[in-house]
Order: structure tokens, then sequence, then C-alpha cells
């Protein structure tokens, strides 16, 4: 199974801030990595896809980009609707695998 | 508006089958152009990828789930269905179905979710 490993787990920030989280695959996954949003009590929701291209509908303030092992993701300015938890997910081999997730607070 | 709700009981017991359908609205199943899929996430924790179906024949599990899992699906009726066998405390989740697209397998529509708990 390919292990995927986010850092921060958690992060607090301020609204206006620029964030980025990290995700990284135990091997290389050729960009097959999306980001979810997920706020409580709701399902995730999709953010980007093959590592940058962004989800129809989704705030271009949200960006993505990597390759290999190693992927980002950047809010450039946090509004007050992105404090949520975020979630990588690797599709380029089953078993499907998603990150542990990463809690982005406000400071 | 593709919607997809999930059914099923919210509470089963240790050793049962846990068994839930998601029903697809506003779009076709037998569409050649997507997944369907189960994912599962503990209270309070990440989450957990159960299952693919394309059309329905083409299955892919979860190895740490495979030899308890079934995934199926009736296209006239355009629904899919998961199957648990032995279910413990473990297994206890909200349950989530989706859509994913076939070349980029990110799950682009997902259904509210349904906690099941095991418990006697």
């Amino acid at each position: 199974d390919i292990q995927m490993t986010q850092s921060p787990s958690s992060l607090s920030a301020s609204v206006g801030d620029r964030v980025t989280i990290t995700c990284r695959a135990s091997q290389g996954i050729s960009k097959s990595l999306a980001w979810y949003q997920q706020k409580p009590g709701k399902a995730p929701k999709l953010l980007l896809y093959a590592a940058s291209r962004l989800e129809s509908g989704v705030p271009s303030r949200f960006s993505g980009s990597g390759s290999g092992t190693d992927y980002t993701l950047t809010i450039s300015s946090l509004q007050p609707e992105d404090f949520a938890t975020y979630y990588c997910q690797q599709y380029y081999s089953t078993p499907i695998t998603f990150g542990q997730g990463t809690r982005l607070e406000i400071k | 508006q593709l919607q997809l709700e999930e059914s099923g009981p919210g509470l089963v017991k240790p050793s049962e089958t846990l068994s839930l359908t998601c029903t697809v609205s506003g779009g076709s199943m037998t569409s050649s152009s997507y997944y369907w899929g189960w994912i599962r996430q503990p209270p309070g924790k990440g989450l957990e990828w159960i299952a693919n179906i394309y059309y329905s024949w083409d299955k892919y599990y979860n190895p740490s789930l495979e030899s308890r899992v079934t995934i199926s699906a009736d296209t006239s009726k355009n629904q899919f269905s998961l199957k648990l066998s032995s279910v413990t405390a473990a297994d206890t989740a909200v349950y989530y179905c989706a859509r994913s697209d076939y070349t980029d397998q990110s799950y682009d529509y997902w259904g509210q979710g349904i906690l099941v708990t095991v418990s006697s």
C-alpha cells in the first residue's frame, strides 16, 4: 500500500494568511493526487485533482503543486469558510489511500 | 445535479453483516466514465477507502477488508450496495458512497454519509 503522510497535522492561522499543507507519498504517484476539504458533520468536498487541477466551482485561492512523492496544497489568502480539515488522496494504485488529515484552525 | 444517498440500518450487532445501499439520482450509473465507491470514517478519525465498482462487474477492494466486503450494483435501479460481514466495534463509522472519474479517480460527488454503530 502507498502511505500518504500529511504535515502538519494541525495548523493555526488567521484570515488573510497564506497557508501550505504538504502531502508525501511513500512512493512516486505521478500526480495522481486529490485534495479534499471536510467540515464537521459533512462529506469531504473535492478541491483539486491530478495534483493541480482545480475542481469546478472551487475558488482560485486554492492551488496545488508537486510531483513524484511530494505535493502541496496552498491557500493564498485564508477566508473564514476555509477553516476545516484537509485530506490528500492518492489514486495511483489500489488500495486508494488518504492522508491522515490536517486540521486548519483559526488563530 | 447528481445526488447520492446512503440508506440502511444505523445499528448493527457484533458478528452480523452491515448492509448499505446508495441511490443515485440526477444521473445514470451506466456511464462509462465513472467508478462508484464506498469510503468510511470512524468517529474523529480519517478516511478509509473500502471498495469501487465499475458498471456492475469490475470490482476493486481494499485488501484490509476484502475478506469481509462485497460491493454490487443494480444499474436498473441506479443503486449500488455494500455488505460487510462479521462486524466488530472497529467497523463503527460514517459510511459514504461517492462517484469518481474513471481516469482521475478523485471523488467528485459524495452522499451525506450514514453513521453505522456496531453494538449489542
